[in-house]
C-alpha cells in the first residue's frame, strides 16, 4: 500500500511569514495526525482528526496554527505567523485502528529565520 | 498524563554487542507499547510492539516485554550491527500516541 505523502519535504521562511504543509494519509485510515518534531526531543502530538472531525487539538497553538482536514481525506497544517521555535520537523501520521501503530510520512522540515 | 521516559543517549557500542535501551512509562489504564526507529535523514518506522501485559514484541532481531509490574518496555538486541545506527523511540497509545524524547544509537565497526 501506498505510505503517507508529505509535502514540502523543506521549507525556509523568515519569521512572520506563513506556512502551510499538506498530508495525504494511507487510504481508508479514518484518523489522522500531526505532530511536531523539535530537534533533540521526541514528536509531540498536535491535533488528531478522526475523519473530518478534530478529537484532540489540546496542544495546538492555536493563536498560530491552524489544521483542517476537508473530506476527511488529505489534510492542511498551517502557521501564520511564524516564530523562530517552530523550526521542527512536521510529521504527519494515519492509523487505522486508534490504539494500534500509527503509519508515519518523512515529514516536512521547516526552518524559520 | 501519560508519560514515557528513556534512558539518555548516546549509546554508543562495537558492532556485535548486546543492547538494552530503558523505557518505562506512566499511564492509566492498559496502554498498547510501540518502539519507533527513525534511521538518519528518514521518517519514523514502527519496529515492533505489544499490546498488553506479558506480549514480546520482536522485529529485525530486536525484542521488548511488556512487563506490566514494573511499568517497563526495554528495547534489546542481542548482537548490532552498524546500520542499526539510529534514534530509537519508545511510545505508549492510550487514546493517543505518547513518545519518549528519544535514545541515539551509535555503532562503531
Amino acid at each position: 500500500e501506498a505510505g503517507v505523502a508529505q509535502s514540502p519535504r523543506y521549507k525556509i521562511i523568515e519569521k512572520r511569514q506563513s506556512v502551510a504543509f499538506w498530508c495525504n494519509p494511507i487510504s481508508g485510515h479514518a484518523t489522522l495526525y500531526w505532530y511536531q518534531q523539535i530537534l533533540g526531543q521526541g514528536p509531540k502530538l498536535l491535533i488528531q482528526f478522526q475523519n473530518n472531525g478534530v478529537v484532540d487539538d489540546s496542544q495546538l497553538p492555536k493563536d498560530r496554527f491552524s489544521a483542517e482536514r476537508l473530506k476527511g481525506v488529505d489534510s492542511t497544517l498551517k502557521i501564520q505567523p511564524a516564530k523562530l521555535e517552530d523550526s521542527a520537523v512536521y510529521l504527519c501520521a494515519s492509523s487505522l485502528v486508534l490504539v494500534e501503530g500509527y503509519t508515519f510520512g518523512s515529514g516536512t522540515r521547516l526552518t524559520v529565520v | 498524563g501519560d508519560s514515557v521516559t528513556q534512558m539518555e543517549g548516546p549509546v554508543t557500542l562495537s558492532e556485535e554487542a548486546f543492547l538494552t535501551i530503558n523505557c518505562t512509562y506512566t499511564a492509566t489504564g492498559y496502554p498498547s507499547l510501540f518502539w519507533y526507529v527513525q534511521y538518519p535523514g528518514e521518517g519514523l518506522q514502527l519496529l515492533l510492539k505489544a499490546t498488553k501485559a506479558d506480549d514480546k514484541g520482536s522485529n529485525k532481531g530486536f525484542e521488548a516485554t511488556y512487563r506490566k509490574e514494573t511499568t517497563s518496555f526495554h528495547l534489546e538486541k542481542g548482537s548490532v550491527q552498524v546500520s542499526d545506527s539510529a534514534v530509537y523511540f519508545c511510545a505508549l497509545n492510550g487514546n493517543k500516541l505518547v513518545f519518549g524524547a528519544g535514545t541515539i544509537l551509535r555503532v562503531k565497526s
